[in-house]
């Protein structure tokens, strides 16, 4: 099973600022299957990127993925007052079990 | 765009069934392309991936190895909907759970959530 881990826990930034959010796999992920999520309180995970660099339908260009084989980043590149949010990164492919990271929480400094 | 609707109990008994279904609209159960399946969260566990089923000529099931006992993934192609059922549960089964649509564990839909306590 790949273990995810993300880092920072928590991310204090402003808006305008850009966020930098890292995924470490514990091993390589395969055809680079890694998702990023956003989610906020009392809602599901919404679908940001996938295939590590693939914004998802109606995501602003302002999310972006990068990284291969263990390191992933999702760089938001000027933050706007909606984007602060708890953020997941997940690896995915033919064969589960499909795992998460911990997340990282983005906050308004 | 798939929409997923959940049902089911809020307060389940230590050691009864938890059961829950997930309604679907824009797609069927059926469907040769996509994959049914349910996520729990919790704050000692974060997200957790529990099972799926999909048809691809036949119907497939597969399971997190740490439930494969206890969990049960079941299609129901008359309503169009699919269910989690969980044997035996306790107090750390408590958790958020979703139903997820997609391909190869790419969740691009989600059901709203359900909070399941789990106490007696």
């Amino acid at each position: 099973e790949i273990v995810l881990t993300q880092s920072p826990g928590t991310l204090s930034l402003s808006p305008g600022e850009r966020a930098t959010l890292s995924c470490r796999a514990s091993q390589s992920v395969g055809s680079n299957y890694l998702v990023w999520y956003q989610q906020k309180p009392g809602q599901a995970p919404r679908l940001l990127i996938h295939g590590a660099s693939i914004r998802a339908t109606g995501i602003p260009d302002r999310f972006s993925g990068s990284g291969s084989g263990t390191d992933f980043t999702l760089t938001i590149s000027r933050l706007e007052p909606e984007d602060f949010a708890v953020y997941y990164c997940q690896q995915y492919g033919d064969s589960p079990p499909y795992t998460f990271g911990q997340g990282t929480k983005l906050e308004i400094k | 765009q798939v929409q997923l609707q959940q049902s089911g109990p809020g307060l389940v008994k230590p050691s009864q069934t938890l059961s829950l279904t997930c309604a679907i609209s824009g797609d069927s159960v059926s469907s040769n392309s996509a994959a049914w399946n349910w996520i729990r969260q919790s704050p000692s566990r974060g997200l957790e991936w529990l099972g799926r089923t999909y048809y691809r000529s036949r119907w497939y099931y597969t399971y997190a190895v740490s439930l494969k006992s206890r969990i049960t993934v079941s299609p129901d192609t008359s309503k169009n909907q699919f269910s989690l059922q969980l044997n035996s549960v306790t107090p750390d089964d408590t958790a958020v759970y979703y139903c997820a649509a997609g391909i190869r564990g790419l969740f691009d839909s989600w059901g709203q959530g359900t909070l399941v306590t789990v106490s007696s």
